[in-house]
């Protein structure tokens, strides 16, 4: 089973600033990496598929990048919105999840 | 629009087995894969499964194989997970998703299911 780590645990940003959050895989799953937000209490909402896609609808401010083991979710600016969970997911072999990065408010 | 409706909470005795059903609307059914992922209370999320809803084949994941059946039925446009045997750690919101088209991400996610185990 191919094991996602995410890191940090959490990241305490202010509202503005840019978020950088890692999630490494224990194997190369490709480009096979999607990133998904959770807020308290809802589902998670997809953000980025293919390691760099954006789903529809998703601000331009979440980027993502990487392929391999090595990937990035990066939120440009953070807007009061984007305080939340950010979990990543491999498609390639098999399927698993990290176990997400807080991103709260300094 | 798309939607996927869960059924409600559910509160279980060790051993018993629970039910959840997903009901989709806003898009063909047959034409997708659904997967059930769970979250227990503070942690990450957990994939169970898929099952296509063009045929009904399933794929498991290895730790709840033998323990979870997913079904569909294509007349009312519904998926279903039913785990049996529960423990105290099954304790978790269940959530049922759209999986892509062309890759095992998921596109849209129902509201999810709180089950609890308890004595």
């Amino acid at each position: 089973e191919i094991v996602l780590t995410q890191s940090p645990g959490t990241l305490s940003l202010s509202p503005g600033e840019r978020g950088t959050l890692s999630c490494r895989a224990s194997q190369s799953v490709s480009s096979n990496l999607a990133w998904y937000q959770q807020k308290p209490g809802q589902a998670p909402r997809l953000l980025i598929y293919g390691a760099s896609t954006r789903a529809p609808g998703i601000p331009d401010r979440f980027s993502g990048s990487g392929s391999g083991t090595d990937f990035t979710l990066t939120i440009s600016r953070l807007e009061p919105e984007d305080f939340a969970v950010y979990s990543c997911q491999q498609y390639g072999p098999s399927l698993s999840f990290g176990g997400g990065t807080k991103v709260d408010i300094k | 629009q798309v939607q996927l409706l869960q059924s409600g909470t559910e509160v279980k005795k060790p051993g018993a087995s629970v039910k959840v059903s997903c009901r989709a609307s806003g898009f063909t059914f047959t034409r997708y894969t659904f997967s059930w992922v769970r979250q227990a209370p503070g942690e990450g999320l957990e994939w169970m499964g898929w099952i296509s809803g063009y045929n009904g084949n399933t794929r498991y994941a290895q730790k709840f194989q033998g323990r979870v059946t997913m079904t569909t039925d294509t007349s009312t446009r519904t998926a279903y997970m039913e785990l049996r045997s529960l423990r105290s750690d099954d304790t978790a919101v269940y959530y049922c998703a759209r999986v892509a088209v062309t890759d095992f991400y998921f596109e849209y996610w129902g509201q999810g299911t709180l089950v609890t185990v308890s004595s």
